[in-house]
């Protein structure tokens, strides 16, 4: 069975701060991988996804996750955040054959104080 | 922009109650899900759907069944509910392409059981 460990579940920066949030996956075929964001009061929204090619992937709002297959790892960074990032991120990996369900991890709160 | 819409948002019921959440999307996506989400914890998919007349339970276990007459509608049941049931229920969809893609939520239904 596949799984998603996010490793941060509680992030507090400064505007300006970078960031990088930590996802490992166990799945033992080719997969899709997948970062959502869910900001306050709003639905979960895809924030970047890679299928395949460039195991650099970029996203929205200047965010970007580096596919490592060797380290089944597929971290989210932004070099500046700001007040607006202030959201849950939730990492997400679903396989290319199969059933194809998407398995989610716990999410990380991240709090940007201006 | 999502267009997919569940109700209600907020359920406030006593225990024994029957309650339907509703999911309706209008993108004609062949997959659907419902997760439960608790704070903190990972989105846990309850059930899941490939098509018309299609259902699946996901790996939480639910007391609660699901229906899928139309491709655009998958609505929830819970025929008594407890206070155990208390949470936030979301509904998604998808492409049906062979392989695990985006999913678009909805804006959740929150349900709380006295």
């Amino acid at each position: 069975a596949q799984s998603v460990s996010q490793h941060n579940h509680h992030v507090i920066l400064s505007e300006a701060a970078s960031l990088e949030l930590g996802c490992n996956y166990s799945y033992g075929g080719t997969v899709n991988l997948f970062w959502y964001v869910q900001y306050p009061g709003q639905h979960l929204q895809l924030l970047l996804k890679y299928f395949s090619g460039d195991p650099l992937v970029k996203g929205i709002k200047g965010f970007e996750a580096e596919f490592i297959k060797s380290k089944f790892s597929f971290n989210l960074r932004k070099p500046s955040v700001q007040w607006s990032d202030t959201a849950e991120y939730f990492c997400a990996v679903g396989g290319t054959g199969g059933s194809y369900i998407p398995t989610f991890g716990r999410g990380t709160s991240l709090i940007v104080h201006p | 922009e999502a267009d997919i819409y569940q109700t209600p948002r907020y359920l406030v019921i006593g225990t024994g109650k029957k309650i339907t959440l509703e999911c309706s999307q209008t993108m004609g996506h062949d997959k659907m899900y419902w997760y439960q989400q608790d704070p903190g914890m990972e989105l846990h998919l309850i059930h899941y759907s490939y098509g018309v007349n299609s259902t699946e339970k996901g790996d939480l276990s639910s007391e609660s069944t699901v229906s899928r007459i139309r491709t655009e509608h998958f609505p929830l049941t819970l025929e008594s509910a407890r206070p155990s049931h208390t949470s936030q229920y979301l509904c998604a969809s998808s492409e049906f392409t062979g392989a695990t893609g985006e999913l678009f939520f909805g804006e959740g239904s929150r349900l709380t059981v006295l």
